[in-house]
């Protein structure tokens, strides 16, 4: 089967830098993907990876792994708004714009 | 603006309804697509559309249909054949060559 795997939670305190990590076992793969969605609301795109390295966007980075079916999502400089649910999303199969996603971390910040 | 809406953003039915939701977009965007999502979980593919008149299904297509016969609509039908439909669904949209879907605020759907 095809699945990608988030750690259920993280917890971290405003400042600090936390990583969320995804490792993926698709049939295909053509790209990461990075979600958050804030409770209640619908989920907004903060970055792709189609390959190795690492992608920088303000607070937000994001790092790719082929080799080893492995992303993180990094988030530097914590702050309360950041609380929310992430998820990755692996498009996993060429000619299709079908999209697998992950079963999404849950990061609280800490005042 | 352009965007992507749902309506209603919550909807009550008596179990045994089918029921619909609605789904548009102004984008001009090629793909659309419908998520369940359940209390702490992720988001699971119900159907997906790339182009006008056709349509894929998902992970978890048993209970539902749908149509595509405008490019800014893509209608969700949850029928009676769905065993749990109560959920929070997401349609989204995405331009052929990009990488980045949007999504509408979602329906909470509650089955009584």
């Amino acid at each position: 089967g095809q699945s990608l795997e988030q750690p259920s939670e993280v917890t971290a305190v405003e400042g600090a830098i936390v990583q969320i990590n995804c490792t993926y076992q698709t049939s295909g793969f053509y790209g990461l993907s990075w979600y958050q969605q804030h409770d209640g609301g619908a989920p907004t795109f903060l970055s792709y990876n189609a390959l190795d390295g690492l992608e920088e966007t303000g607070r937000f980075s994001s790092f790719l792994s082929r080799s080893d079916s492995y992303g993180y999502l990094l988030l530097q400089e914590l702050q309360m708004k950041d609380s929310a649910s992430y998820f990755c999303a692996v498009r996993a199969t060429s000619g299709t714009y079908k999209y697998i996603f992950g079963t999404g971390t849950r990061l609280k910040v800490l005042a | 603006d352009g965007g992507i809406t749902q309506s209603p953003k919550y909807l009550f039915r008596k179990e045994g309804q089918n029921v619909t939701l609605s789904c548009e977009q102004n984008l001009n965007h090629d793909a659309m697509y419908w998520y369940r999502q359940d209390p702490g979980q992720g988001l699971r593919l119900i159907y997906y559309s790339q182009i006008v008149n056709d349509f894929q299904k998902g992970d978890i297509a048993e209970g539902y249909s749908v149509s595509r016969e405008k490019k800014e609509s893509f209608p969700l039908t949850v029928t009676s054949a769905q065993k749990n439909p109560t959920a929070f669904y997401l349609c989204a949209s995405l331009l052929a060559g990009n990488n980045e879907q949007f999504f509408g605020p979602g329906t909470r759907l509650t089955v009584l």
